[in-house]
């Protein structure tokens, strides 16, 4: 079962801020937040990831609430080639390995 | 060019043939993995291989063997598979699986398969 909830979709502005919300609520205190993107017919890339500090990379900023039972991924200025589905995952907590279990994510279309 | 190469990336095969998927990666990683993705539903984790020992199997039917003879070639053999395993599948190499912050996964484009 997916451990995290997503909105299914969300549409954002060229050149605006993509702000991308995710619910994990049952998230153990010592597990990490991940972030991936899958462009259409590509394999998903890794964005970002985070335990309680915000972060921030290249592609995106994490945002990550006191109480960890949620986070943000911010896009700061989407383009055209932002359009993806978008994961937030944590791993399975009874796993020894990279068990990573993806749920339906987000499809952000950014629109011009 | 994402540094884990999948071969071919796409396939059509009967029922009754046999048929392996290639993935390849120059990343220095030593954990791979093989991940399914229907139409309209999640990634699936199958296999994950860390040192070339399969250290998850995550109750993947028979006719799906995968094969890691070292630790940058990853194979996933398949016979008498169905129509309803026509899929995306999906390669992907970490460094470390094991470590609590897990280091990223770079996957493959994928071998796009088609049972007929």
């Amino acid at each position: 079962d997916a451990k995290t909830t997503q909105p299914p979709s969300m549409d954002c502005a060229e050149g605006r801020a993509a702000n991308l919300p995710c619910n994990h609520s049952t998230i153990s205190g010592n597990e990490y937040v991940y972030w991936y993107r899958q462009i259409h017919s590509q394999g998903p890339q890794y964005i970002i990831h985070g335990l309680k500090n915000n972060e921030t990379n290249e592609m995106a900023s994490l945002i990550i609430t006191e109480d960890r039972k949620s986070s943000t991924l911010i896009l700061p200025h989407a383009t055209l080639r932002d359009t993806a589905v978008y994961y937030c995952i944590v791993r399975v907590p009874t796993s020894n390995t990279g068990k990573l279990i993806f749920g339906q994510g987000t499809t952000l279309q950014v629109k011009p | 060019e994402t540094g884990v190469t999948q071969t071919p990336r796409h396939l059509v095969m009967g029922m009754t043939n046999k048929k392996s998927l290639k993935c390849e990666q120059h990343l220095g990683h030593n954990a791979m993995y093989w991940y399914k993705q229907s139409a309209k539903k999640p990634l699936e984790l199958m296999f994950v291989y860390s040192l070339e020992e399969r250290v998850e199997n995550n109750s993947v039917p028979s006719r799906f063997s995968p094969e890691c003879p070292n630790s940058s070639h990853l194979f996933l053999h398949l016979h008498t598979l169905q129509p309803e395993d026509s899929a995306l599948y999906l390669c992907a190499s970490s460094q470390d699986p094991w470590s609590r912050e897990l280091s990223p996964l770079h996957f493959g484009n994928g071998t796009r398969l088609t049972v007929t």
